[in-house]
């Protein structure tokens, strides 16, 4: 069965760094695009980035671009997000999620069927 | 970025009763449109993908439909085990969540 398993997640200082990892298993990790999505305390989700199969496609939310870094280890099974410059505001629980295609070549439609279950990061002095 | 906006935001209902859950783009977006459930301190779980379709394991009462820029979540016949918090999501472009809409029990 597919399992997702996050780790990494802990109390950071205002402009501190912290590394993510998620460790996938059950499936073929190197066929899928992977995710990591977030979730503010008593707040909604919000899409943090995505990575292709390959690692040769990335996308950041504009609220992490310059300061996150996702990459992939395919041989290891591996997702990870490097978290630079962090703020008060990147406080959250952070879940890593398989980014599924549906469709045909062209118009495919992606969605998010295996999550995790989340690492909290904590931003505070 | 293609916003999303879910309402209402919170919503109360009894068992048995038909709940529909509403979600508008803020530009069209075919049929790019997902739907996931939330339990508190759970994480979410797919229910619905391009719109209409039933992810495999949920039960038949749950239904997605529209396209471009309205869209639906109908639960049926609600069961006590579907009082959480729903949200969609489009992938038309980069992925963005709607707010969520809680269902409370009445």
């Amino acid at each position: 069965q597919v399992q997702l398993v996050e780790s990494g997640g802990g109390l950071v200082k205002p402009g501190g760094s912290l590394r993510l990892s998620c460790a996938a298993s059950g499936f073929t990790f190197s066929d899928y695009y992977m995710s990591w999505i977030r979730q503010a305390p008593g707040k909604g989700l919000e899409w943090v980035s995505y990575i292709s199969s390959s690692g040769s496609t990335i996308y950041y939310a504009d609220s992490v671009k310059g300061r996150f870094t996702i990459s992939r280890d395919n041989a290891k099974n591996s997702l990870y997000l490097q978290m630079n410059s962090l703020r008060a505001e990147d406080t959250a629980v952070y879940y890593c999620a398989r980014y599924t295609p549906t469709g045909s070549y062209g118009d495919y439609v992606y969605y998010f069927d295996y999550w995790g279950q989340g690492t909290l990061v904590t931003v505070s002095s | 970025d293609i916003q999303m906006t879910q309402s209402p935001s919170s919503l109360s209902a009894s068992v048995g009763d038909r709940v529909t859950i509403t979600c508008r783009a803020s530009q069209s977006i075919s049929s790019y449109l997902n739907w996931y459930q939330q339990k508190p301190g759970k994480a979410p779980k797919l229910l619905i993908y391009a719109a209409s379709s039933l992810q495999s394991g949920v039960p038949s009462r749950f239904s997605g439909s529209g396209s471009g820029t309205d869209f639906t979540l109908t639960i049926s016949s609600l069961q006590p085990e579907d009082f959480a918090t729903y949200y969609c999501q489009q992938s038309y472009s980069t992925p963005y969540f709607g707010q969520g809409t809680r269902l409370e029990i009445k």
